[in-house]
């Protein structure tokens, strides 16, 4: 079965500082992996995602996430944090034989410190 | 290309009261998912839809939530009665059939509390 972990339910940096979001996950086949934001009284938005081309992913807003299989990780990363990027961001995992159903992580919240 | 649309966006109401929640997926998406969001968990499916065709209801609580979509397209959640611990956002989304299956586009949710 498969299983998401994110590290930190929050997470705080100041703005202009590198942003660093961990994801590891469970899966016995080759997976296929996304990160999605979430704002405030919103739903959620596709930020990116690993379907098993390019291991460097990247997204929507200056993000970019590496999925490493031997550390089974898909961490999220923006070099510089933004205020806009204040949210909740959320990493899944989906296999074809699931019918593509995703497992989601808890979540982490992103803090932005001025 | 209009996005999912929900309704209503939020909503209060008294436990043991009954309540319905409407989407309309992305136009041409064969696939329509409902989702629990308690606060500070992730997503939970609640039922999948393929068409008209439930794919997975495992995780409904089916003694007192239930769910259609007729015609294949818009769909209907209705939680009778509702409980305190129902209290959650309640998300739609769609994806298209065949290709890309895997990605899922959100409508806005509606926000239940029930006192």
């Amino acid at each position: 079965a498969q299983s998401v972990t994110q590290l930190g339910s929050h997470v705080s940096v100041s703005e202009g500082a590198l942003v660093l979001l961990r994801c590891n996950y469970s899966s016995s086949v080759p997976p296929y992996l996304f990160w999605y934001v979430q704002y405030p009284n919103q739903g959620l938005q596709l930020l990116l995602k690993y379907t098993s081309a390019a291991t460097l992913v990247k997204g929507i807003n200056g993000f970019e996430a590496e999925f490493k299989k031997s550390e089974t990780s898909f961490h999220l990363t923006k070099p510089s944090a933004h205020m806009s990027d204040a949210a909740e961001y959320f990493c899944a995992v989906t296999i074809m034989d699931s019918n593509y159903q995703l497992i989601w992580g808890a979540g982490t919240k992103l803090i932005i410190k001025p | 290309e209009a996005g999912v649309a929900q309704s209503p966006r939020y909503k209060i109401i008294e436990k043991r009261q009954s309540v319905a929640f409407w989407c309309n997926p992305i136009s041409g998406h064969a696939t329509l998912y409902w989702y629990q969001q308690i606060l500070g968990q992730g997503p939970k499916l609640l039922i999948q839809f393929q068409n008209n065709g439930v794919v997975d209801d495992s995780q409904l609580p089916k003694d007192r939530f239930s769910a259609e979509r007729l015609k294949g397209v818009d769909s209907t959640l209705k939680i009778q009665p509702a409980k305190l611990e129902d209290s959650a956002v309640y998300l739609c989304a769609s994806s298209p059939s065949i290709l890309a299956r895997y990605e899922q586009y959100f409508g806005p949710g509606t926000r239940l509390t029930v006192t």
